[in-house]
């Protein structure tokens, strides 16, 4: 059970360039979420998932895009890169109900040059 | 949206001492406030959490206490140990079928030896 995985760990992009990264979880989770941090800040929620084929914007999704093909993955896309995109970004996914806990990734160290 | 706010950004304690962190929110409808433990470059984990119609709740060495009249939370830790060491934040989520979580900024405790 390796609960989490997010790749790539780290990434340098260049302005402008696109990437997406990658998120699985195997613990049957329905929903999932991905948060992104800055330094000196808590995580702002980006963009959530309830299920297979449904998504929603949470509080910063500005600059993003989210899939859900499958319920075990859940990918963050940037089409267009920008300096404010320079950030730790996590992966989480938890049972349904609005108290489960989230279960994080290990996140990817993303810096846009 | 919910606004969380968290007090102190950094605390240092002795060995043996105790640790208090303090959040409040603002959105009356928030009912459900965990605590996540970051370790230096590792993902958030859940440590404890607090439903709304709990006052108290402990684990051994670890409490959270909620005044929902004053819109405030608090994580007590006695007995703080170096490996108590890490950044805590606070968190405020309400029923909205997801599990959104409005972070605070975040506190970084330091127990000294």
């Amino acid at each position: 059970n390796a609960g989490v995985t997010q790749t790539p760990k780290f990434r340098i992009l260049k302005i402008g360039q696109s990437m997406t990264l990658q998120c699985a979880q195997d613990m049957n989770h329905n929903y999932m979420y991905w948060y992104r941090q800055d330094p000196g800040m808590g995580l702002k929620l980006i963009y959530y998932s309830v299920g297979a084929g449904i998504t929603d914007k949470g509080e910063v999704p500005n600059g993003y895009n989210v899939s859900r093909s499958t319920t075990e993955d859940f990918p963050l896309r940037l089409e267009l890169a920008a300096p404010s995109q320079t950030s730790v970004y996590f992966c989480a996914s938890s049972h349904e109900g609005e108290d489960s806990p989230l279960h994080f990734g290990n996140g990817t160290r993303l810096t846009v040059t | 949206g919910e606004n969380v706010e968290q007090h102190p950004s950094t605390l240092s304690v002795q060995e043996g001492d105790s640790a208090v962190i303090k959040c409040t929110y603002s959105d009356s409808a928030s009912n459900y406030f965990p605590w996540y433990k970051q370790e230096l470059g590792k993902r958030p984990q859940l440590i404890i959490d607090i439903r709304s119609n709990v006052g108290e709740k402990k684990d051994q060495r670890i409490a959270v206490t909620l005044n929902k009249t004053a819109k405030h939370f608090s994580l007590h830790i006695t007995e703080t140990q170096p490996e108590d060491s890490a950044v805590y934040f606070c968190a405020a989520s309400k029923k909205t079928g997801a599990n959104n979580l409005f972070f605070g900024t975040g506190t970084r405790l330091t127990v000294i030896p």
